[in-house]
């Protein structure tokens, strides 16, 4: 599996825009890049997902470079219920019965009023 | 919205008893999993299951570890010799599809083995 690294912590005000860096260098052409988080005693959540161009949904932006060797998870207004680990994720679009993920140690965020 | 629920949320068993850990995944979901995360560590996957059979398993999920979908709607994990280091966090997981799908875990199970 090709490897990710994301900073250990990262601490944001509330109601201000955070981003969340990920580098893959070693990532291949049909890796897609997801975002999971865990909240506190929770289970992991099911963030976005990309491939080459930047994406939108209603949690998060996700920014993938040019040469795809790194990303950016963006969060526009941070709120205390964002606190959280991020994990960056590389996968195949297609495997075999599934798709596994294999979880780094992630970002934890700090959120503060 | 729907949800992957999980029992029982906490379990403590001593070592050597099996335990068997139990899962709903979302109702129209096809593709199910186990992950586990030991106390401060990463979240490790164990097991994936498709179309009634192990399609992916990791090095921890050796013979003392099975999986079954014993009716339409449980997905259950057994443990049949607990040993102190299979005390963690046990996630069960599920997905409409393979590949892109996202995946929906549960709020898992505390398994604690004395």
């Amino acid at each position: 599996d090709a490897k990710t690294t994301q900073p250990n912590s990262m601490e944001s005000n509330e109601e201000e825009p955070v981003h969340l860096p990920c580098n893959h260098s070693t990532i291949s052409g049909t890796d897609y890049i997801h975002w999971y988080r865990q909240l506190p005693s929770q289970g992991p959540e099911y963030v976005i997902h990309g491939l080459t161009s930047n994406v939108n949904n209603r949690m998060a932006s996700l920014a993938i470079a040019e040469d795809r060797k790194s990303s950016t998870l963006i969060l526009h207004r941070a709120t205390l219920r964002d606190a959280a680990v991020y994990y960056c994720i590389l996968s195949g679009s297609f495997t075999g019965g599934g798709n596994k993920l294999t979880f780094g140690t992630g970002t934890q965020l700090k959120v503060e009023l | 919205e729907p949800e992957v629920t999980q029992t029982p949320s906490h379990q403590v068993t001593q070592m050597g008893q099996e335990v068997i850990l139990r899962c709903v995944p979302i109702s129209n979901h096809l593709y199910f999993y186990w992950y586990r995360q030991i106390l401060g560590q990463k979240v490790e996957f164990l097991v994936s299951f498709y179309n009634n059979e192990i399609s992916e398993k990791s090095e921890i999920f050796d013979d003392q570890f099975s999986v079954e979908r014993p009716d339409g709607s449980n997905f259950t994990l057994k443990i049949r010799s607990t040993k102190l280091e299979d005390s963690a966090m046990y996630f069960c997981a599920s997905s409409e599809g393979q590949g892109l799908y996202e995946q929906y875990f549960g709020p898992g199970t505390r398994l604690t083995v004395t």
